[in-house]
């Protein structure tokens, strides 16, 4: 049974500051694996989505990397910003017909 | 990208009462709907899994009989809460299914808040 891991789960840091949260999987294969952000009562936003067969994806001040092998994946967030603040999950797919299996999350708070 | 909407945003109701929330697929047919739900400060946790016509999947421990899903449409499914109680005050958020293989996206509601008094 795939279980997703993430540490820490809560971070802050000041404004400006490059920074990487990090997400671990038990089961290496995964089909999928996807960061999204969680803002305070508020539904999910996808941010980025790194299929099995790649090793990283970005978008703007966002990349995410997938490491199989050791079953980890990290979001490099650069540059913070006061909006970056947020909870940020990352969650797993097992195969095109299974679920997605979300991590606990970290809630990131960026200090101005 | 596509939309999915839920409806209510927020719903407060007594113990005992049955409650429905609403997940649609604004401009795209989901063959595949989801629903979690999300404690505070805890992940979402899958409830179950509902294709078009046919009977959810509930993960285990959640109560098909408390818990009733309806898949009625490929753009509409209801999640209905009978008798709830306290305990069931929650984040419920639905999730839809589109297209197949790598071109397969899921897309998030934006989620109910449901009080039970």
């Amino acid at each position: 049974k795939q279980e997703v891991t993430q540490i820490p789960a809560a971070l802050s840091v000041p404004e400006g500051e490059n920074l990487v949260l990090n997400c671990s999987f038990t089961d290496s294969a995964i089909y999928n694996l996807q960061w999204f952000r969680q803002d305070p009562g508020k539904g999910l936003t996808s941010l980025l989505l790194i299929q099995s067969s790649q090793r990283e994806q970005t978008s703007g001040r966002l990349n995410a990397s997938l490491d199989k092998s050791s079953g980890r994946s990290t979001l490099y967030i650069a540059a913070s910003q006061p909006g970056d603040s947020a909870t940020y999950l990352c969650a797993s797919r097992g195969s095109s017909a299974s679920k997605i299996i979300f991590g606990s999350g970290t809630r990131l708070s960026i200090r101005p | 990208g596509a939309v999915v909407s839920q409806h209510p945003s927020w719903v407060i109701c007594k113990s005992g009462t049955s409650v429905k929330i609403e997940c649609r697929s604004l401009d795209f047919q989901a063959t595949t709907m989801f629903w979690y739900r999300q404690f505070p400060k805890q992940s979402l946790m899958l409830m179950a899994t509902s294709n078009e016509g046919s009977k959810a999947t509930y993960e285990q421990g959640v109560e098909k009989d408390k818990f009733l899903i309806n898949h009625a449409s490929l753009t509409l499914s209801t999640l209905t809460v009978t008798s709830a109680h306290p305990e069931d005050s929650s984040f419920y958020i639905c999730s839809a299914r589109e297209g197949t293989g790598f071109q397969e996206t899921q897309y998030f509601g934006p989620g109910t808040r449901l009080l039970v008094l």
